[in-house]
């Protein structure tokens, strides 16, 4: 079963500018999830997705964040305009199911690291 | 939410046992325990979870106590690759994973 696909894998631009991640899920997997992750913490969620629908972006910043999964398979998030404090590994993530079951595991990507400079 | 307390750093001596602690006291009856370690420069890696029960499987044991207000995830033999900070999730409030800053472990040759 191939895994969680996260491109690109490296990114480093300049503050002000903007980046788009790409997530690809595992296949039939309906709840996917956008994670940051800060040097030296442990990793935040920004946002999480039943099928095409957003369940909690609550931790989103709005201002400069969007994420959308469009046919409830592949996700984009995006950063514009970017900050020196957006420089992190962006995690994407997918379970099975939404709700917590017996079994319902959530799979992490490698993650996309970002740099702002 | 359910706080889970891990202690920041540990070392173990390559093929002795680790034993790794969790304390989450407030978790609730239906919540159950995850465990991931993540690997420098890599996703988090799911271990086991486990509710009431202990747990086995073939990467770790899981020992939750009675009360349920902590756990103890076991890695039998360790290995040089087993060298990572692992998390103790103690919440899933509508599948979310809220992680803490998790144990760094050394294997030590």
């Amino acid at each position: 079963e191939a895994g969680v696909a996260q491109s690109p894998r490296y990114k480093i631009i300049e503050k002000r500018q903007s980046v788009a991640f790409w997530c690809n899920p595992i296949s039939g997997h309906a709840t996917l999830y956008w994670y940051q992750q800060i040097l030296g913490q442990g990793p935040k969620l920004l946002i999480q997705f039943q099928n095409n629908g957003v369940v909690d972006d609550s931790q989103l910043p709005k201002d400069r964040f969007s994420a959308e999964r469009l046919k409830g398979v592949d996700s984009t998030l995006k950063i514009q305009p970017a900050k020196l404090e957006d420089s992190a590994v962006y995690l994407c993530a997918s379970s099975r199911w939404w709700e917590q079951r017996p079994g319902n595991t959530i799979y992490f990507g490698e993650g996309s690291w970002l740099t702002v400079v | 939410d359910a706080k889970t307390t891990q202690p920041p750093s540990m070392d173990c001596a390559e093929g002795r046992a680790a034993n790794l602690p969790c304390n989450h006291s407030t978790i609730s009856g239906n919540e159950y325990v995850y465990w991931y370690r993540q690997i420098h420069s890599q996703g988090p890696q799911y271990i086991i979870h486990g509710l009431k029960n202990n747990e086995t499987n073939e990467m770790a044991s899981l020992i939750i106590t009675e009360d349920r207000k902590s756990s103890t995830l076991i890695l039998p033999h360790a290995t040089l690759r087993d060298t990572a900070v692992y998390y103790c999730i103690g919440i899933l409030l509508g599948n979310q994973f809220y992680f803490g800053t998790g144990t760094s472990l050394t294997v030590i040759p």
